[in-house]
Parts: C-alpha cells; structure tokens; sequence
C-alpha cells in the first residue's frame, strides 16, 4: 500500500493564481481531511470529509474548497491564493465509526504564495 | 471549543537526559489522545494513543504517555532520549461521539537533543 499521497511536494504560486493539492489514499478510509502546519501554530484543520460527496468545514476554511467524489482521492482548490495561504500542506485519512481515529498523514505540499 | 495546550515550545537535552512534554487538554467528555511526531522534513508519525483501559500508554521508540483524568492531562514521557528523538512533537486530541476523526492540535513541542 501506498498510504496516503500527496502532490505536488513544493508548489510556489503569485498571489490571485488558483491551484489544486492532490490528495489520494489507498486503505479505503471513509474519512479524509486537509491540515495547514503553520510555525507555532500546530496543525489546524481546513476541511474534511466523511465519505464520497460528504464534505464540511474545519477550522479555517476560508479561501479553499474541497469535494469528495471517490473515496479514494480528496483534492484541495485554493481559487485566489494570497500570502496568508503559504504553509505547509497535509492531507490525513482514517476508518470512520471506529473510535480509534488514528489518522494516516501524508508527506505534505509546501505551498510559497509570494 | 475544545483546546490542547502544549507547555513547552522548545526544549533542548543532552543524550541520556529523561525527558517529559507536558499536554493538557479542555474537553470535559470522553476523549481520544494521541502523539504525533515530526522529524525535521517528514511528516508526521503516530508516536502512541489512548483510548480506555490502563491509563500508562507505551508507544513506538521507547516513548510512555500517562493519562490523568483528574488533571486533563496526557505527558509524554521518555527515561532516557537519543540524538535521533530530535523532532517536534505533538499533542492530539479527539472527543470521541463528536465529529469523528477531527483532530484538535496542540502548537507542538521542539525537542532537540545535543549529542
């Protein structure tokens, strides 16, 4: 298996482009949500999804979408990046309905918006 | 709102020093607790977890966390640390019956370890 994956590993965008974080998982988990890892900061959660069409809001949403139409793949739009969006990307799954919740993380996409 | 509050933003040992991260967390219900551990350029790793049972927890690398209810408390602990547990590390927690599999972050915890 190959986990959790992500693409691309470093993307370096000008503020106002759009762009699209993939994400793909490959252990069937139902759920699958986007992190942002900001210095002193943790990780905060963006967006997440229970399963295929399912998807609701974390803490920071704001300037990203997401849609959900496998359960293989969770992909992150930014539509206008700005330079509050530079962070560092990560897209984790996990079963839904356990009460385990352990959560697989993926290698992460280090974004620059200048 | 759930918080997870991590005490110590960097903590700097020599090899063979013990070590111990604090983590205390707001949610008064039944949670689910976890650490997290990021070596430098990677992602990151399950280190240990709680759910029920013994509240002493033993994880990968030697690493123990020990869960107080009383305290809302989950250290992380290890007897002895290793140039190579330089990483940060993170404090995680998931109240369980809420939405499932969100995770709330603590703001992590550098570990470097001076050979």
């Amino acid at each position: 298996n190959a986990g959790v994956t992500q693409t691309p590993k470093f993307q370096v965008l000008k503020t106002g482009q759009s762009m699209t974080l993939q994400c793909a998982q490959d252990m069937n988990h139902e759920y699958m949500s986007w992190y942002r890892q900001d210095p002193g900061m943790g990780l905060r959660l963006i967006h997440y999804s229970v399963g295929a069409g399912i998807t609701d809001q974390g803490e920071v949403p704001n300037g990203y979408n997401v849609s959900r139409s496998t359960t293989e793949d969770f992909p992150l739009r930014l539509l206008s990046a700005a330079p509050s969006q530079t962070s560092v990307y990560f897209c984790a799954s996990s079963y839904q309905g356990a009460p385990f919740n352990e959560q697989f993380f993926g290698p992460g996409t280090r974004l620059t918006v200048l | 709102a759930q918080s997870v509050s991590q005490h110590n933003h960097h903590v700097i040992l020599s090899e063979a020093a013990s070590l111990e991260l604090g983590c205390n967390y707001s949610y008064g219900g039944t949670v689910n607790l976890f650490w997290y551990v990021q070596y430098p350029g990677q992602h990151l790793q399950l280190l240990l977890k709680y759910f029920s049972g013994d509240p002493l927890v033993k994880g990968i690398k030697g690493f123990e966390a020990e869960f107080i209810k009383s305290k809302f408390s989950f250290n992380l602990r290890k007897p002895s640390v290793q140039w190579s547990d330089t990483a940060e590390y993170f404090c995680a927690v998931n109240n369980y019956g809420g939405s499932q599999g969100n995770l709330i972050f603590g703001k992590g915890t550098k570990l470097s370890v001076k050979p």
